[in-house]
């Protein structure tokens, strides 16, 4: 089976920097996708970690470490327009994926 | 068109009507995914087509749930004799050929059964 846990809310102040963190136990693991999902809207494409390491896109940077089935999410210089679910969802067989419940990120001025 | 799309984008039933979700993937894109999202939960995987094949639905919760994909374009999902708990929001996602490659999401249809 898979499972993948995550905090359900954090809170942080606009400017600020906010960590999410994910970890998994998936059979046939091949990577950690990351969306955002504002209420009501679709979820969003974030990044995709297959290697262990830090990926950098923009004031989003996502980290993996395969032998610990751990994974976060970095956001910086967070903006009003953050506020949103995130989630962290680990790929397996090639095309399955398997989504945390998603942590609610309030970003306040 | 530019994006997933689906509809409609609400749907109310009554128990135990049967409703059909329509989703228009991405021009082009190979892979099909639906997903079930119950209010605060992720998404829970359904099923999977690959063109008109369907080659995983291990999430579909019971044989009440059917989906199609004839022509390796439009998908539908079917539910027959429909339950309360089946009352969640219903997503389409698709990808260029499914190996690895990011899933693009359609808004949902958010499926009611009074």
């Amino acid at each position: 089976g898979q499972n993948i846990d995550q905090p359900t809310e954090m809170t942080a102040t606009e400017g600020a920097i906010v960590q999410i963190n994910c970890t998994y136990q998936t059979s046939g693991f091949n990577g950690l996708f990351w969306y955002q999902q504002h209420a009501g809207e679709a979820p969003t494409f974030l990044s995709y970690n297959v290697l262990d390491g830090l990926e950098e896109k923009g004031r989003f940077s996502s980290f993996l470490s395969r032998s610990k089935g751990y994974s976060y999410l970095l956001l910086k210089e967070l903006q009003m327009k953050d506020s949103a679910s995130y989630l962290c969802a680990a790929s397996s067989n090639d095309y399955k994926l398997s989504f945390g419940a998603g942590t609610t990120v309030t970003v306040r001025a | 068109g530019a994006g997933v799309s689906q509809s409609p984008r609400y749907k109310v039933a009554k128990r135990g009507q049967d409703v059909a979700l329509r989703c228009d993937p991405i021009s082009g894109h190979v892979s099909l995914f639906w997903y079930q999202q119950a209010l605060g939960q992720g998404p829970e995987f359904l099923t999977y087509f690959q063109n008109e094949a369907q080659l995983d639905k291990s999430g579909l919760p019971s044989d009440r749930f059917f989906a199609e994909r004839p022509e390796g374009s439009v998908s539908t999902l079917k539910i027959q004799r429909t339950q309360q708990e089946d009352s969640a929001v219903y997503l389409c996602a698709s990808s260029l050929t499914g190996f690895n490659q990011p899933q693009h999401f359609g808004d949902g249809t958010r499926l009611s059964i009074l």
